[in-house]
């Protein structure tokens, strides 16, 4: 068990260039989770999948993002014309399929949009 | 819509007391909460999950309740120890099983020696 890994760790970007965020889950968990977190928040829900198919997204995330899980294991999520206030630590979490149970993180992927 | 509220101020404690964390929710009634620990620029770590129909939890130092009446759950460390110092996040499943959780700001917990 290698843990939830995400890449890039930290990502400097000129604001209006795009970004993309990479998660790998842990290899037996269907469900995969995209989180926000702002300083001094509480990571924020943007979207989850099971397998391949994205089963719900928060009105946080605007046409602006978009994420995919195309096979059913590693996600990405894209950040086009990046703002200012993109800025923020992107957290992917997975947990197994069956029923309720905790969710295992990633270090996150924090994005500086200068 | 939901809401979760922590202490939002920092708690200072001295080492070897017990330290209490206080969440409160609105406008929903969750099955289960969890409680997770996150160190600065770390991803959150899950300690311990209580159902609507334990009103008690216990793990090694830790302790969670659960009053779904009250809305409220309290999280307990005994003896802390300066290792404990971190940001505790209590959390809500609002989607009934399928693990999306809605997150409180936080309450960061300091341990002096």
């Amino acid at each position: 068990d290698t843990g939830v890994s995400q890449d890039p760790r930290h990502k400097i970007t000129k604001r209006g260039q795009n970004v993309t965020f990479r998660c790998d889950p842990i290899s037996e968990h269907n469900r995969l989770y995209w989180y926000r977190q702002t300083l001094g928040q509480g990571p924020e829900f943007l979207t989850y999948f099971q397998n391949e198919a994205q089963l719900e997204k928060s009105r946080l995330l605007s046409d602006r993002f978009s994420a995919e899980r195309p096979k059913g294991s590693f996600s990405t999520l894209e950040i086009q014309r990046t703002e200012q206030g993109d800025s923020a630590m992107y957290l992917c979490a997975s947990s197994p399929s069956s029923g309720v149970g905790e969710l295992f993180f990633g270090e996150g992927s924090r994005l500086t949009v200068l | 819509s939901q809401k979760i509220e922590q202490n939002s101020e920092a708690l200072n404690i001295q080492e070897g007391k017990t330290a209490t964390l206080t969440c409160n929710y609105t406008n929903y009634s969750p099955a289960y909460l969890q409680w997770y620990r996150q160190d600065p620029g770390r991803g959150p770590v899950f300690l311990l999950l209580i159902r609507e129909n334990e009103k008690e939890k216990r793990k090694e130092r830790l302790k969670v309740t659960f009053d779904t009446t009250l809305k409220q759950s309290l999280f307990h460390i005994t003896a802390s120890q300066p290792a404990d110092s971190a940001t505790y996040l209590c959390a809500l499943d609002t989607s009934g099983g399928y693990n999306k959780l809605i997150f409180g700001a936080g309450t960061r917990l300091a341990v002096h020696p």
